[in-house]
């Protein structure tokens, strides 16, 4: 099956721009989404399909995906995008779900 | 608006069995895949099962498989999740999920205690 491997914590500055970054094989041949928890919360979508956004989520939010890795950025990161991150996409084989460890970003 | 709402978690000993119930609304149910994901406190999220738009595709992770059983009533708009044999480690957060690749929407969870 397939594994997604993320940084389990990285912290940035209110202002500046976050990557956070999901490894898997052949992670660039799948769809893959970014879903964001703050605490007491459920997730929610805010990238899907490597590079789209859902309706209402601020522009400052952005996907890449290229080779075996994907990665989030946040530009002019704000206090209020201190959350979980987890990338999530699909085992070409099995068609099951499976998502990344969780990035926990600090803006600090 | 999209809405998935969970019911049936609680406190189980181990060896119990619950019924989690997850209704739809907001879209055509029958159109769609489900999911149940689990997350326990202060850790991941992990995929527990699929059921194909007509439920006729069903698949579950290893750690669950002979144990849980994923089905969907579409015209219920209601998917659920049976499981039996429950262990400690099964305690968490289980969500409802809507999407085949990607995964959409999300429930709000309901909590699953497994302890003696």
């Amino acid at each position: 099956s397939s594994e997604l491997t993320q940084p389990p914590s990285m912290s940035v500055s209110p202002g500046q721009t976050a990557n956070i970054t999901c490894s898997g094989d052949k992670l660039g041949d799948k769809y893959t989404s970014w879903h964001q928890q703050k605490p007491g919360q459920s997730p929610r979508v805010i990238i899907y399909q490597h590079v789209k956004r859902p309706s209402g989520i601020p522009d400052r939010f952005s996907g890449s995906n290229s080779g075996n890795t994907a990665t989030l950025t946040i530009s002019g990161t704000q206090p209020m995008d201190e959350a979980d991150y987890h990338c999530q996409t699909w085992d070409s084989s099995t068609l099951d779900v499976v998502f990344g460890g969780g990035t926990k970003l600090t803006v600090l | 608006e999209v809405q998935l709402e969970e019911s049936g978690g609680g406190l189980v000993q181990p060896g119990g069995s619950l019924r989690l119930s997850c209704v739809a609304s907001g879209f055509t149910f029958s159109q769609h895949w489900m999911h149940w994901v689990r997350q326990t406190p202060g850790k991941g999220l992990v995929w527990v099962a699929r059921v194909n738009h007509d439920g006729r595709s069903t698949s579950h992770v290893d750690s669950v498989k002979g144990r849980f059983t994923i089905s969907r009533d579409n015209a219920k708009n209601t998917l659920y999740l049976q499981m039996n044999s429950l262990r400690v480690e099964d305690t968490a957060v289980y969500y409802c999920t809507r999407g085949q690749f990607s995964v959409d929407y999300w429930g709000q969870g309901t909590l699953v205690t497994v302890s003696s």
